[in-house]
């Protein structure tokens, strides 16, 4: 089966840089996705990543270590409306089977 | 161009009562999916629908049906609802295959409540 495992929750002030990791093991992996979750919201798509190394867009960077298992989201010169909950998910068997981490609540504090 | 919708948008239930949340999406995506999100669990798959005409189990399909009832839409039902099924439910659409990256495209999603 897929596991991910993310931190629960991440503190950062407003103007800097937070990096949110996650670790992953699966079977027949093909990506990993970035998802941002508002309270009361929907999940929205941030970035995806199947090959080594950074993808940006924007104030927000991905990057990807295969052979680690290993993905972080980083976030730049942070805003209050960057507080939301951020998840990690795994694209595998066939390209059809997204499987979510349990996700990281970023707080921005002034 | 509406995305995906989901009815209704929330719902309090009886044990043992049944009902069909409805999702319909508009961007002639090939998949279908539907999740279920609790309180420091992430988003669980329920069952997914990868293709018109087909449907497979995720990681939680006990207690629930679904239905792919044209490329549009994709159904779930509660049989028999139980407390254990509280929880926010959401329809997601894809497309899927090699370049596609599968982007998961959510609707607004149910809050349920089983009493």
């Amino acid at each position: 089966g897929q596991s991910l495992e993310q931190p629960s929750e991440v503190t950062a002030v407003e103007g800097a840089i937070v990096q949110i990791n996650c670790t992953y093991q699966t079977s027949g992996f093909y990506g990993l996705s970035w998802y941002q979750q508002h309270d009361g919201g929907a999940p929205t798509f941030l970035s995806y990543n199947a090959l080594d190394g950074l993808e940006e867009t924007g104030r927000f960077s991905s990057f990807l270590s295969r052979s680690d298992s290993y993905g972080y989201l980083l976030l730049q010169e942070l805003q209050m409306k960057d507080s939301a909950s951020y998840f990690c998910a795994v694209l595998s068997g066939g390209y059809q089977k997204v499987t979510f981490g349990t996700g990281t609540k970023l707080q921005v504090i002034p | 161009n509406a995305g995906v919708t989901q009815t209704p948008k929330f719902q309090v239930l009886k044990t043992g009562q049944s009902m069909t949340l409805q999702c319909a999406q508009d961007m002639n995506h090939n998949s279908m999916y539907w999740y279920r999100q609790d309180p420091g669990m992430g988003l669980r798959l329920i069952y997914y629908s990868a293709s018109e005409g087909t449907t497979d189990k995720g990681e939680v399909p006990n207690g629930y049906n679904v239905s792919r009832l044209n490329k549009r839409e994709f159904s779930l039902r509660l049989e028999s609802a139980a407390p254990s099924q509280t929880s926010v439910y959401f329809c997601a659409s894809s497309e899927i295959g090699q370049g596609a990256k599968n982007i998961q495209y959510f609707g607004a999603g149910t809050r349920l409540s089983v009493l």
